[in-house]
């Protein structure tokens, strides 16, 4: 078993729906959870992290965490062509390690 | 201010050379990482440092593969020899970690490696 999985997709969702991104990891420990979005050929830059178990909102990008079923997930809003990406789950392992997923390819169609 | 900044950012050589790539952190960072990514593996973690001290290099690959940070702004990621399963994109990250930073790694642009 990977310590961090996630659907690899593709993800088709139509514009201006909830893009809905899943992740379960395997160490009940883990305390730090993060999205990245990855755009082809560019580098991985952060967009969300979680502590607490629960959502956590920011825009039109919400975090849920559960702790108990060791599952973190990521919705996007109203969702533009402009958030066709990679989306990384990572979760810290020890004091800065990050584990990360094999990311979850996402398009979305106009 | 300048991110993570890495070079270079295509290399090209040929199986058995040995192979340099170069970092440079964001200024004020006391953290840097060194990732590797291909289709088949993700992302993986190669090695980080602290204060310019490698802390975990449990990802290197093999002995092949050396990295150094002589000093807090500049860090290399060394393969020698190299071999075309190295091919890959290279990241190099740096953080800072205070206890406000959210834990936040920026990422460099990455330098892609093909090993013919």
């Amino acid at each position: 078993q990977k310590e961090v999985e996630q659907n690899s997709g593709p993800l088709s969702v139509p514009e201006g729906a909830i893009a809905s991104l899943n992740c379960t990891y395997s160490d009940r420990g883990s305390q730090s959870f993060f999205w990245y979005r990855q755009y082809s050929g560019k580098s991985p830059e952060l967009i969300m992290s979680i502590y607490s178990n629960g959502d956590k909102e920011d825009g039109r990008f919400t975090a849920q965490l559960n702790k108990a079923s060791q599952y973190v997930s990521l919705l996007i809003r109203d969702s533009q062509p402009s958030d066709s990406a990679t989306y990384l789950c990572a979760v810290k392992r020890g004091a800065q390690k990050l584990v990360f997923g094999q990311g979850t390819r996402l398009t979305i169609n106009p | 201010d300048a991110g993570v900044i890495q070079s270079p950012r295509h290399e090209v050589t040929e199986m058995g050379q040995e192979v340099t790539l170069r970092c440079k952190p964001i200024s004020g960072h006391d953290y840097l990482f060194w990732y590797r990514q291909t289709m088949m593996r993700g992302l993986e973690l190669l090695i980080y440092f602290n204060n310019n001290v490698p802390i975990d290099d449990s990802g290197m690959p093999e002995d092949r593969f050396s990295a150094k940070m002589p000093n807090a702004s500049f860090s290399t990621l060394k393969i020698q020899p190299s071999e075309p399963r190295d091919s890959a994109v290279y990241f190099c990250a740096s953080s800072w970690g205070g206890k406000d930073t959210g834990d936040t790694q920026y990422f460099g642009p990455g330098t892609r490696l093909t090993v013919l």
